[in-house]
């Protein structure tokens, strides 16, 4: 199965800041990434897909870049309803993998 | 509005089974890819299976294979995760979740998400 590495694992930031979380593949999935959002207690929410595109009602701060097996998310100015755990999914077959998931917590 | 409602989960004692359902609503349900997502408590999230829109198609992962079977019923817009031979490692909250189909794709992301049913071993 391909391997989804996420980086950092937690990170420490404040309201304004820009973040970026990085998703790397352990091999080429082409664009056929999604991130999505998770607060305690929710269901995940569906941020991007195919790699940078947004999906609908999400936020223009969210955005997503990369290709083959480097990947980032990019939080512009981050907002108090931003700060959550991050996952990257790769569905480059149907045997989907995520990643170990980014805690973006109040610095 | 899209709504999914995941049911059936519970307490089981390890080797036990216990049968989960997704009822859906808002869309053409015999349309879309439809899967089961899992997190343990404090954990990341792991898929566990997914099913064509006709449920002639089926999808494992490594970890369940063997163990459980998915299906699906589109005259009652429903979905279901038959899990049998349950271990310790299974506990977990079980999301259904719906593929988003926004375009041709080799696998599958998920645009809406149920609430989630517990599954947890009774040991």
């Amino acid at each position: 199965d391909i391997q989804m590495t996420q980086s950092p694992s937690t990170l420490s930031a404040s309201v304004g800041d820009r973040v970026t979380i990085t998703c790397r593949a352990s091999q080429s999935i082409s664009t056929w990434l999604a991130w999505y959002q998770q607060k305690p207690g929710k269901a995940p929410k569906l941020l991007i897909y195919k790699a940078s595109s947004l999906e609908s009602g999400v936020p223009l701060r969210f955005s997503g870049s990369g290709s083959g097996t480097e990947f980032t998310l990019t939080i512009s100015s981050l907002q108090p309803d931003d700060f959550a755990t991050y996952y990257c999914q790769q569905y480059n077959s149907y045997r989907i993998t995520f990643g170990q998931g980014t805690r973006l917590e109040i610095k | 509005e899209v709504q999914l409602v995941e049911s059936g989960g519970g307490l089981v004692q390890p080797g036990g089974s216990l049968r989960l359902s997704c009822a859906a609503s808002g869309f053409p349900f015999s349309d879309y890819v439809m899967s089961w997502v899992r997190q343990a408590p404090g954990k990341g999230l792991e898929w566990v299976s997914a099913i064509s829109g006709s449920g002639g198609g089926t999808y494992y992962a490594d970890s369940v294979k063997g163990r459980f079977i998915i299906s699906r019923d589109n005259s009652k817009k429903s979905m279901y995760l038959q899990m049998n031979s349950l271990r310790a490692e299974d506990t977990a909250v079980y999301y259904c979740a719906k593929d988003s189909g926004r375009i041709p794709a080799p696998g599958i992301n998920f645009d809406y998400w149920g609430q989630g049913t517990l599954v947890t071993d009774s040991s």
